[in-house]
């Protein structure tokens, strides 16, 4: 079965850089969607096909694609990016929707 | 406003039946596939089903395959789920959600989520 691996966890201080990676077989040729969820608050995406940035979502969130690899990126975080934070894609006939299991993004 | 309000939540004994539903508001509801997605506690986002825009087409998670029915009503704007032979592993917050691109028959990623209704299995 088709998976998307991600870290449990990465931390960070106040206004450095958080790079959290999505790693699955099939990313080289279906886009990565990214999801970031608050406590007891629903998704909300922030990136769409590999590097598109929704409207609303600061320029502080960027993704990048190489290879099996996709990488969320935020740049000088702040304390309001804590959240969880999942990838998604989905299977190469785009019938089978997959989530990684998800980053919790802690800002010390 | 885009909106996507779910209901139908609650408790359930296993092996029963729940069906949930989802009004859509702010947008042509019948352009748009919509997907259910679901998180239980302590666990991660996981998808449940997909219908495609025109009801043409529905995907399911093998978690749920066989037991879930995904199925919507364009002329009322509802997406729905009903949940048959419930199992203790099904508790969650259920979410509705707007794939991110209209008239499409496969799924992409999605980019409205409704707020959740509460499922609990339990005897």
């Amino acid at each position: 079965s088709y998976e998307l691996t991600q870290p449990p966890s990465v931390s960070v201080s106040p206004g450095q850089t958080a790079r959290i990676t999505c790693s699955g077989d099939a990313l080289p040729k279906q886009y990565a969607y990214w999801y970031q969820q608050k406590t007891g608050q629903a998704p909300v995406l922030v990136i769409y096909k590999d590097s598109e940035r929704p409207s609303g979502i600061p320029e502080r969130f960027s993704g990048s694609s190489s290879g099996t690899t996709v990488t969320l990126t935020i740049s000088g975080v702040q304390a309001e990016d804590e959240a969880d934070y999942y990838c998604q894609s989905v299977d190469s006939s785009g019938t089978y929707v997959i989530f990684g299991g998800g980053t919790k993004l802690t800002v010390l | 406003q885009v909106h996507l309000v779910e209901s139908g939540g609650g408790v359930a004994q296993p092996g029963r039946s729940l069906r949930l539903s989802c009004a859509a508001s702010g947008f042509t509801f019948s352009s748009y596939a919509m997907h259910w997605v679901r998180r239980a506690p302590g666990q991660g986002l996981e998808w449940v089903a997909f219908i495609s825009y025109d009801v043409g087409k529905q995907y399911y998670a093998d978690s749920v395959k066989g037991r879930f029915t995904i199925s919507r009503d364009n002329s009322k704007n509802i997406l729905y789920l009903h949940m048959n032979s419930l199992r203790t592993e099904d508790t969650a917050v259920y979410y509705c959600a707007r794939d991110l691109y209209e008239g499409v028959v496969a799924a992409t990623g999605v980019d409205v989520w409704g707020r959740g209704t509460v499922v609990t299995v339990s005897s």
